[in-house]
Parts: C-alpha cells; sequence; structure tokens
C-alpha cells in the first residue's frame, strides 16, 4: 500500500490567493482526519470524516477554510483567501474506525507558505 | 475543551541515557496513543493503551497509562541517536478525533 498521499508537498502562494490541499486516504480506511502544526499551536485538528462524511469541523478556523470528501478515495482542504498566518504544515491522515485499533496513518504533508 | 499537556518540551541527553516524557488530559481518556515524528517527517504510530495501570514494552520502549486514565508516561531505556524526534501522546474521549498533546522533543548527543 502506498499509504496515505497528500498533494502538493510544497506550496507557496500569495495572500488572497485560493489554495486546494488534496489527500488519498488508504483504500480500506473509513475515518479521514485534516491536522495543521505549527510551533506555535502544534498539532491541531481541523476536520474529520467519517464515511465521507463530515462529523466534527469544530477546529475549521473561519469561513475561508472548507474541506469535502466526495468519496471514499478523495479528500480536499480548500483556503479562501489565504492569509500569511495559514502558513503551517497541513496533515492528512486516515484510520480504520477512528483509529481506535490501528492508530492513525498521517501523509507526508503540504507545506503550506503564504507570502 | 479537551487539553492534553506534556512535559518536558524538550530534552537532550547523552546516548545511552534514559529519557521520559510525561502526558497530562484534563479529561478522562477512553484511550491514549503515542506517536513519534522525525525532524522533517509526519507523525507515526507506536501504541495504544487502553486499560486503566496498562503497561505495554516495545523493545527499550516501555508506556504506561495512569490508574484514573488520565495521565501517561513514555520511558526509554539506553538511548540511541535513531530515538531522536518528538514523541506526541493522543488521547481519545470517543467522542471526537484524537487530541495530541504538545509533543517532547528529543535529541541525543552521541
Amino acid at each position: 500500500d502506498a499509504g496515505v498521499i497528500q498533494s502538493p508537498r510544497h506550496e507557496v502562494t500569495e495572500m488572497g490567493q485560493e489554495v486546494t490541499l488534496r489527500c488519498k486516504p488508504i483504500s480500506g480506511h473509513n475515518s479521514l482526519f485534516w491536522y495543521r502544526q505549527t510551533m506555535m499551536r502544534g498539532l491541531e485538528l481541523l476536520i474529520y470524516f467519517n464515511n465521507n462524511v463530515p462529523i466534527d469541523d469544530s477546529g475549521m478556523p473561519e469561513d475561508r477554510f472548507s474541506a469535502k470528501m466526495p468519496n471514499a478515495s478523495f479528500s480536499t482542504l480548500k483556503i479562501q483567501p489565504s492569509e500569511p498566518r495559514d502558513s503551517a504544515v497541513y496533515f492528512c491522515a486516515s484510520s480504520i474506525d477512528r483509529g481506535r485499533a490501528y492508530g492513525y496513518t498521517f501523509g507526508s504533508g503540504t507545506r503550506l507558505t503564504v507570502v | 475543551g479537551q487539553q492534553v499537556m506534556q512535559i518536558p518540551q524538550y530534552q537532550h541527553v547523552q546516548e545511552g541515557e534514559d529519557f521520559t516524557t510525561y502526558c497530562n488530559s484534563s479529561t478522562t481518556l477512553s484511550n491514549i496513543q503515542w506517536y513519534k515524528q522525525r525532524p522533517g517527517g509526519h507523525p507515526v504510530f507506536l501504541i495504544q493503551l487502553v486499560k486503566s495501570g496498562e503497561v505495554k514494552k516495545q523493545k527499550r520502549l516501555t508506556f504506561q497509562f495512569g490508574e484514573a486514565k488520565k495521565n501517561s508516561s513514555l520511558h526509554i531505556t539506553a538511548t540511541q541517536t535513531t530515538d531522536v524526534g518528538t514523541y506526541f501522546c493522543a488521547g481519545d474521549t470517543g467522542r471526537r478525533a484524537l487530541t495530541f498533546g504538545s509533543g517532547t522533543r528529543l535529541q541525543v548527543q552521541p
């Protein structure tokens, strides 16, 4: 298995531009999570899906952030418009049964820089 | 909301010394998980503890879950340079996704 696949690995964009991050979870995993990691705030949960349905989006910072999971093999996290404070590493993770047996498998992350 | 605190934030040891990181949750947990993130990498699942007072070992790593299921520890015996990284605990209350602790960054001097 190729693991959780995220793209792009790095993204540099100008303030005000739209940014779309992509994630392909492990086949057969029914839970998907988006986390953001910064030095100041550590690993923060943004949103999680179970069976493609958003269960908890209370971590989404504001209306500029949106996430979709149109099918079991693909999810996107969109920021529009982007701001410098959105600069961070964004991780996607997937798991079976909300990770209660085998934990989460993380992707390699997308390092986003907004200038 | 739920908070998970870890101490210390950072520890620098000589190779061969032991290392311990502690994790405390503001709420009772259904289980706790531990992850390791190498510099520039992503978190990798190490282990899950479920039962009150549970102790699990993985080679030189020993994980404990407190009796009240609100705290946990990870102990590494005789550290090696390959142990370098940040160790995170992550608490599961059963109602939400995992809440990650702030992490302990371990540096091992050869």
